[in-house]
């Protein structure tokens, strides 16, 4: 069990577009997602809290309007760069978790994101 | 002070030799306690958890929690070359809630063939 899937696992786009990315949990049910970036050699930054049905929690520092947060089922949470620009481009990781007898967070298998 | 620290390394250990990772963290509230594995451009896995004082084992790995001194470590066993690859300590703030897991920047391990 515990196996979170996220969709595009890779993505190039242009200055000023938005991209969307699904984070899926395929075999437990999430009633909390996480959503983390990481830049290259650095640490993982996390970036906000995701609870099903109700809005998200940002860390200090994550503009809420530039990275659009849904969580809308128990299942499926969704990250939108908006209005993305190239200091966007680095790798973002969602995680979900705990589940029931699951302890900790489970990750996806990551999308990196490239901005021209 | 961060709240959980790792050394970065890398450690450098040869094949079959005991590879020893350690942790601290700040909180003394904290109830559970994380290793994840995350090679190189992937995202991490988890490979251990520990609740309790002492030592939990799973095969070649074991993790090791010592509350008092506010510090979690993981011995690999047999280390193998596809053992190399940053691992990250993680600690839950408020024991099996739903916050967050708090990392630590990981230690880069280079097992040597």
């Amino acid at each position: 069990g515990a196996v979170v899937s996220q969709h595009p696992s890779r993505v190039i786009c242009k200055s000023g577009t938005s991209v969307k990315i699904e984070c899926r949990s395929l075999d437990f049910q999430a009633t909390t997602m996480f959503w983390y970036r990481q830049f290259p050699k650095k640490s993982l930054m996390l970036m906000a809290t995701s609870n099903e049905g109700s809005k998200a929690t940002y860390e200090q520092g994550v503009e809420k309007d530039k990275f659009l947060i849904n969580h809308a089922s128990l299942t499926l949470s969704t990250l939108t760069v908006t209005s993305a620009h190239p200091e966007d481009s680095s790798f973002y990781i969602c995680s979900a978790g705990p589940g029931r007898n699951l302890p900790g967070e489970f990750f996806g298998p990551g999308t990196r994101l490239t901005v021209l | 002070q961060k709240e959980v620290e790792q050394n970065s390394g890398p450690l450098s250990v040869p094949e079959g030799a005991i590879a020893s990772l350690n942790c601290t963290y700040s909180d003394r509230g904290s109830q559970s306690f994380f290793w994840y594995r995350q090679y190189s451009g992937k995202s991490p896995e988890l490979i251990m958890f520990i609740y309790s004082n002492g030592d939990k084992e799973d095969g070649r790995f074991t993790a090791q929690l010592n509350k008092a001194s506010q510090y979690v470590s993981l011995l690999i066993r047999d280390s193998q070359p596809s053992d190399s690859a940053t691992y990250l300590c993680a600690v839950n703030r408020v024991g099996t809630g739903r916050r967050a897991l708090t990392f630590g920047s990981g230690t880069r391990l280079q097992v040597q063939p």
